[in-house]
């Protein structure tokens, strides 16, 4: 079965640490990857996509993500977080055979710590 | 600021009540789409409109009934509704294709007494 997963539900990290958000995937074809992130509140923000060529893939807010075929994985870093990174993060993939169903991770809830 | 523009962003109702979520866009996309999100959970994909028709629709309740009357506008009508609907409605709009990124409103926060 198709799948998508973040196996951490809640990370904690000190401002000005390094963060990284794993995520993971099971398809039969790699499929189109997305972070996305949500502040309380509010909606989902597009932090970065990957669809193919360079395996590191640079977003908005100072994030990027690396995809690692052999790994089936596609995780989330940043060197240095602010406190406005505080927020739930969310890997999405969409299967190339068809459009319009993404699939989202559970989710990966940042606290920030001064 | 989004670009995708949702409202009201809060509503109250009854279960006996009818109501309406309004959803526009102006980026072009022609594709719009229903989420449901509950606390601390993904969201849940709905409906999918593609080019004003109805292209997925997820097993949802009749009591959700959704519209597209242009390709910049999305509707979903409420009536009956239960309070476990209760929840966080997002829309979103992308390009057609499956490799485009969808770009989500900040969601009406509905609550059922």
């Amino acid at each position: 079965a198709q799948s998508v997963t973040q196996p951490d539900i809640h990370i904690t990290v000190s401002e000005g640490a390094s963060l990284e958000l794993r995520c993971n995937y099971s398809y039969g074809a790699t499929p189109y990857l997305f972070w996305y992130v949500q502040s309380p509140g509010q909606g989902l923000q597009l932090l970065l996509k990957y669809f193919s060529g360079d395996t590191l893939v640079q977003g908005i807010k100072g994030f990027e993500a690396e995809f690692k075929r052999s790994q089936s994985s596609f995780n989330l870093r940043k060197p240095s977080v602010h406190w406005s990174d505080a927020a739930e993060y969310f890997c999405a993939v969409a299967p190339t055979d068809s459009w319009g169903k993404f699939q989202f991770g559970a989710g990966t809830q940042v606290v920030v710590t001064p | 600021d989004t670009e995708v523009t949702q409202t009201p962003k809060h509503l109250v109702m009854g279960m006996t009540n009818k109501k309406s979520l309004k959803c526009e866009q102006h980026m072009g996309h022609r594709a719009m789409y229903w989420y449901k999100q509950k606390a601390k959970k993904p969201p849940e994909l709905m409906f999918v409109y593609s080019y004003e028709k109805l292209s997925i629709n997820e097993s949802v309740p009749s009591r959700f009934s959704p519209e597209c009357p242009n390709s910049s506008l999305l509707n979903l009508h409420l009536h009956a509704l239960q309070p476990e609907d209760s929840a966080l409605y997002l829309c979103a709009s992308s390009q057609e294709g499956p490799n485009q990124p969808q770009h989500f409103g900040d969601g009406t926060r509905l609550s059922i007494l």
